[in-house]
């Protein structure tokens, strides 16, 4: 059973920083794109961000370009954000989710909530 | 940016009775391949998304026959065929032809 678990979310003031992981099990994660979509509390999705199979090539939306990095460690199955100068419009719930094809999201995670707030 | 327009955005059904969702693209989605990336998402409430239809007509595994995609070019749509009770939430078209964008979601819900 193909499982994706995402943890590191909370409440984090503006300006500061957050690393999200997702620990991915029951397919061959090393063999996978992966991605992070967010969904701002009571709104539609967005995707934010994307890594290959080697983690040699990343893809961001406009609005973090320059903020936050997403990786992969293999040998583990883990997928990661990191997240810096966040701003109150990052909140929102983060989903990793597996990327078989052109953005075409087949498995999701349950997704970890993300706060930025003074 | 491709823009997804979804219509309606709520859709007040009755059980048994059939639905149907538009989602029209500002820009063609055949991309190079040949393929037509545009699938269908559905978010229940306070559940993670769920693939429904990918490349516009083809249902995920475990999706029940009721749910169909269908379209080409610019102009797809999703129907259900009799709404269950177990179909209330959030239906997304989503565009994987240039950079990914979604629609703004059709909210499904029994009358």
């Amino acid at each position: 059973e193909v499982q994706l678990v995402e943890s590191g979310g909370g409440l984090v003031q503006p300006g500061g920083s957050l690393r999200l992981s997702c620990a991915a099990s029951g397919f061959t994660f090393s063999a996978s794109w992966m991605s992070w979509v967010r969904q701002a509390p009571g709104k539609g999705l967005e995707w934010v961000a994307n890594i290959n199979i080697d983690g040699s090539e990343t893809y961001y939306v406009d609005s973090v370009k320059g903020r936050f990095t997403i990786s992969r460690d293999s040998s583990k199955n883990l997928l990661y954000l990191q997240m810096n100068s966040l701003r109150a419009e990052d909140t929102a719930v983060y989903y990793c989710a597996r990327d078989p094809v052109r953005w075409s999201w087949d498995y999701w995670g349950q997704g970890t909530l993300v706060t930025v707030s003074s | 940016d491709v823009v997804l327009t979804q219509s309606p955005l709520s859709l007040p059904v009755t059980l048994g009775q059939p639905a149907s969702i538009s989602c029209r693209s500002s820009q063609s989605l055949v991309y190079s391949d040949g393929n037509t990336y545009l699938n269908w998402f559905q978010q229940r409430p306070g559940q993670s998304p769920r693939r429904l239809i990918y490349k516009v007509s083809s249902r995920d595994s475990g999706v029940p026959d009721r749910f169909s995609g269908s379209g080409s070019g610019t102009d797809f749509t999703l129907k259900i065929s009799r709404v269950e009770a177990e179909d209330v939430g959030v239906y997304y078209c989503m565009q994987g032809t240039d950079w990914p964008t979604f629609g703004q979601g059709t909210k499904v819900e029994i009358k």
